[in-house]
């Protein structure tokens, strides 16, 4: 089973700045990761898929790099509705399909 | 846009049988482009991907639930559906629907990310 870990735990930053999230496989799995955005009592949300594509209608703000092992989510210009929990799920390697724990994105 | 929903009893017993359905606002079922699966999130495990399946009826499990869990499609009701049986406190979650998209690199086998995801139900296992 791949392991995705996601770092920091939590991160705080204020709107209008840059945020910057980690996820790391325990395995290469290419580009195969997705980013996902969960609001407090809402489902996942897609925004990104193959590492750096983004998903309809999710503004440029967001943007994703990496390959193999290592991923970064880029939130440019921190809005009000950003602050979220944001997921990376790994689909390189299955069953099973694997997600990291999150990471927090809050107010700062 | 599509919808999905998911139904199910809210509240179970140990041991029971859990029975979800998901609900599809069209019938995109019937197209062999999407595979659907059920994910669910506790606070304590985070996501946890239980099983997937096609319009054809295949499946494919988490090695974890694979003894317990079984997924179906009924096409004609543009639905598909969960059961895992002998729930314990563990299985306390909110169950989530979601489609999967493939993605081709060239001619090879389709890669699966989930695209569009239900709005989750809480079902509570206790006595």
């Amino acid at each position: 089973e791949i392991v995705m870990t996601q770092s920091p735990v939590t991160l705080s930053v204020s709107p209008g700045e840059r945020a910057t999230l980690s996820c790391r496989a325990s395995q290469r799995i290419g580009i195969n990761l997705a980013w996902y955005q969960q609001r407090p009592g809402q489902s996942p949300r897609l925004l990104i898929h193959g590492a750096s594509t983004r998903a309809t209608g999710i503004p440029a703000r967001f943007s994703g790099s990496g390959s193999g092992t290592e991923f970064t989510l880029t939130i440019s210009s921190l809005q009000s509705e950003d602050f979220a929990v944001y997921y990376c799920h790994q689909y390189n390697d299955w069953p099973p399909y694997t997600f990291g724990q999150g990471t927090k994105l809050e107010i700062k | 846009q599509l919808q999905l929903q998911e139904s199910g009893p809210g509240l179970l017993k140990p041991s029971e049988t859990l029975s979800l359905t998901c609900a599809i606002s069209d019938d995109s079922i019937r197209s062999t482009y999407y595979h659907w699966g059920w994910i669910r999130q506790t606070p304590g495990k985070g996501l946890e991907w239980i099983g997937s399946v096609s319009y054809s009826g295949g499946t494919s499990y988490n090695p974890s639930l694979t003894s317990r869990a079984t997924m179906f499609v009924d096409t004609s009701k543009s639905q598909f559906s969960l059961k895992l049986t002998s729930v314990t406190a563990a299985d306390t979650s909110v169950y989530y629907c979601a489609r999967q998209h493939p993605y081709y690199y060239g001619s090879g086998s389709p890669y699966w990310y989930f695209d569009l995801w239900g709005r989750g139900t809480l079902v509570t296992v206790s006595s």
